[in-house]
């Protein structure tokens, strides 16, 4: 069935650290890809999306490119801040039949000043 | 603000009880899914409706049940809970039931007790 593997947590960094969180998929067909990020106390904000092979979703310096051939969307940022602190969440939506979202487990990053 | 809102924030209430957790979408959004998020399962995809029809089902325990209103709301009606349906319980909303953004809302938290 179709599912998304994150990187288990959580991570620690310090500010202005360089940050990759991974992420795979199993996905039948060519899924769009998400990032969401959910702050303490609060719910799902989409981060950013790719909806085909090779495209770069980018939004507030984070980065992800939608590799089909490692089935991947790696999530990466050059230097983090304090207010990244955050659970992120690794998604896939289906382009036909039910178009709802598969998550991963989430991956908590704590920046430490 | 994602302009999706929901109500309650919290909710405790007994095992064997039933609540009825409210989500209004987005102004202009037809389409409603609910997601539980809860430490053992993660996120996941519960229903979703579309203009007042249900249009998918994921893993929605049978003791659970939603609808979507004339004015688009949508209600989750949980019934004889059980100290396992405690978890965070998100709605979000998107313009049509195709592949479009999700918004979601900042969720109600259930504590069964």
């Amino acid at each position: 069935g179709d599912s998304v593997t994150q990187m288990e947590g959580p991570v620690t960094l310090s500010e202005e650290a360089f940050l990759t969180i991974n992420c795979t998929y199993t996905a039948t067909g060519y899924p769009s890809l998400f990032w969401y990020v959910q702050y303490p106390g609060e719910g799902l904000q989409l981060l950013l999306k790719a909806t085909k092979a090779d495209d770069k979703g980018s939004n507030k310096g984070f980065e992800a490119t939608y590799r089909k051939e490692t089935t991947s969307f790696h999530l990466e940022k050059g230097s983090v801040q304090v207010s990244d602190s955050a659970v992120y969440f690794c998604a896939l939506m289906k382009k036909s039949g039910a178009n709802n979202l598969f998550f991963g487990t989430g991956t908590r990053l704590t920046v430490i000043p | 603000d994602s302009g999706v809102t929901q109500t309650p924030k919290h909710l405790i209430t007994a095992t064997g009880q039933r609540v009825t957790l409210r989500c209004s979408p987005r102004s202009g959004d037809l389409s409603v899914y609910w997601y539980q998020q809860s430490l053992d399962q993660g996120l996941q995809f519960l229903i979703q409706y579309y203009n007042g029809e249900e249009r998918a089902k994921g893993n929605i325990l049978e003791r659970f049940s939603a609808q979507q209103f004339p004015d688009l709301h949508s209600e989750l009606n949980l019934s004889s809970l059980e100290l396992g349906d405690s978890a965070l319980y998100f709605c979000a909303s998107s313009v049509d039931q195709g592949h479009y953004e999700q918004y979601f809302g900042p969720g109600t938290r259930l504590t069964v007790t």
